[in-house]
């Protein structure tokens, strides 16, 4: 079966870090660009990181630039966000995301995972 | 950064009615501009992309138009699940990569 699937998520305090995974099945993860996206509880998606195919280019929202890390291991079919100095306004859903036409720089996301929830309280 | 403006906010129609869905960009994305269904506690799902591109698996119901700064998804004859929450997205210039604000469709 064609999927991703995050985990990774739970609960950490303002200026913690975790590192979240994003496990792909069912088709070739190498030739593939993917994206974090993150939807806050009660809003609209919003996207936050890219990485190519071969990890050649990376891309972040400015609102986590510096903070966030996205990285992949296409041995393990594996795509990672790691994030340090986490803030209250970096609760939300994070969700993996496949470009839908292989590495592309134009394209829209044809498949999501499931989800994993991050939240960050004191 | 490109600004994505949706309207209307709400729409309330009864199953059998056409929708019409817009979605307006701040400045020309060309054609890449894609439409996502979202229901409670699911992902986002890809309708349309590039404009006009159904997805795979995407009922023919389902259609998208336009380019530059105007768009449209339109749902010829709504089915009971196809009441959510739609959001328009670019990928024409970025960074950012960003999404509309969403219109929810009700039944009326």
């Amino acid at each position: 079966e064609v999927q991703l699937v995050e985990s990774g998520g739970g609960l950490v305090k303002p200026g913690g870090s975790l590192r979240l995974s994003c496990a792909a099945s069912g088709f070739t993860f190498s030739t593939y660009s993917l994206n974090w996206v993150r939807q806050a509880p009660g809003k609209g998606p919003e996207w936050v990181a890219y990485i190519s195919s071969g990890s050649t280019y990376t891309y972040y929202a400015d609102s986590v630039k510096g903070r966030f890390t996205i990285s992949r291991d296409d041995a393990k079919d594996s795509l990672y966000l790691q994030m340090n100095n986490l803030r209250v306004e970096d609760t939300a859903i994070y969700y993996c995301a496949r470009d839908v036409n292989g590495d592309c720089y134009t394209c829209a996301f044809d498949l999501w995972g499931p989800g994993t929830m991050v939240t960050v309280s004191s | 950064e490109i600004v994505l403006t949706q309207s209307p906010a709400t729409l309330s129609l009864s199953p059998g009615e056409r929708a019409t869905l817009s979605c307006r960009a701040s400045q020309s994305v060309r054609t890449y501009l894609a439409w996502y269904q979202q229901k409670p506690g699911q992902a986002p799902r890809l309708l349309t992309y590039d404009a006009s591109n159904r997805a795979t698996g995407i009922p023919a119901r389902f259609s998208g138009s336009g380019s530059g700064t105007d768009f449209t998804l339109t749902i010829s004859s709504l089915e009971p699940e196809d009441f959510a929450l739609y959001y328009c997205h670019q990928r024409s210039s970025w960074p950012p990569i960003t999404f509309g604000q969403g219109t929810r469709l009700e039944i009326k």
